[in-house]
């Protein structure tokens, strides 16, 4: 059974960086064609797209976010990361990850949702 | 990069049927496929629809999806509406680089 957690601070400090991970169960994060996808909603929004990491590690970034984005993973831990830097109350949101079956279909799994909170 | 734009909100009543459009304000929608997500409140969405009209497994037939270029839109139809559609449903597809897409999100109500 195919499972994501995202795990990380559900409280940051404006202009510090956001840092979340993302573990999978069921599938190594390596195994083409997957991509591992951050996703947030930010209270009361809708759905905005962050970025992707794909199997074999190339990521792809929001572009309205790719100066302060950046997007790993660690594959002895079958984990996937963000990190968000100078962070506002703006990026307030829930952050989801997701995997899509190849770039251009849908996220099938996702993780619960972290709420991650920026407030000094 | 295009925007796509959902009504914010439709409404039906049960048993009826209710249509959600999509539509993109720049390029073919019809060179991207289109995926349709339900979101219930405190959970993550799930795939409704993806591929502009293919349905996952376990999603009944009552949801169908369809694209039109003379629109420039995409549609997610809901037939035989019950109580428990009510959600809210986006759209999504992609550039021409692959970066990801979502409409601003529709809010079904079933009265």
């Amino acid at each position: 059974q195919l499972q994501l957690q995202e795990s990380g601070p559900g409280l940051v400090r404006p202009s510090e960086t956001l840092s979340l991970s993302c573990s999978v169960s069921g599938i190594s994060i390596s195994t083409s064609p997957f991509y591992w996808a951050w996703i947030r909603q930010s209270p009361g929004k809708g759905l905005q797209w962050l970025g992707t990491i794909s199997y074999s590690g190339s990521p792809l970034y929001n572009p309205t976010l790719k100066s302060r984005l950046t997007m790993s993973r660690d594959t002895s831990k079958n984990q996937f990361s963000l990190n968000l830097t100078s962070v506002t109350a703006a990026d307030t949101a829930v952050y989801f990850c997701a995997r899509a079956d190849t770039m251009i279909k849908d996220f099938d799994y996702w993780g619960q949702g972290a709420l991650v909170t920026v407030s000094s | 990069n295009f925007l796509l734009t959902q009504p914010h909100s439709v409404s039906g009543s049960p048993g009826k049927t209710v249509t959600i459009s999509c539509t993109r304000s720049s390029g073919n929608i019809a060179n991207n496929f289109v995926q349709w997500y339900q979101q219930r409140p405190d959970s993550a969405p799930t795939t409704v629809i993806y591929e502009d009209d293919q349905r996952p497994s376990g999603v009944p037939d009552r949801f169908s999806g369809s694209i039109d270029s003379s629109s420039n839109s995409a549609s997610l139809t809901i037939s035989g509406l019950r109580t428990d559609d009510e959600a809210d449903y986006y759209c999504q597809s992609y550039d021409s680089s692959t970066h990801v897409v979502f409409g601003g999100g529709t809010k079904l109500t079933v009265l």
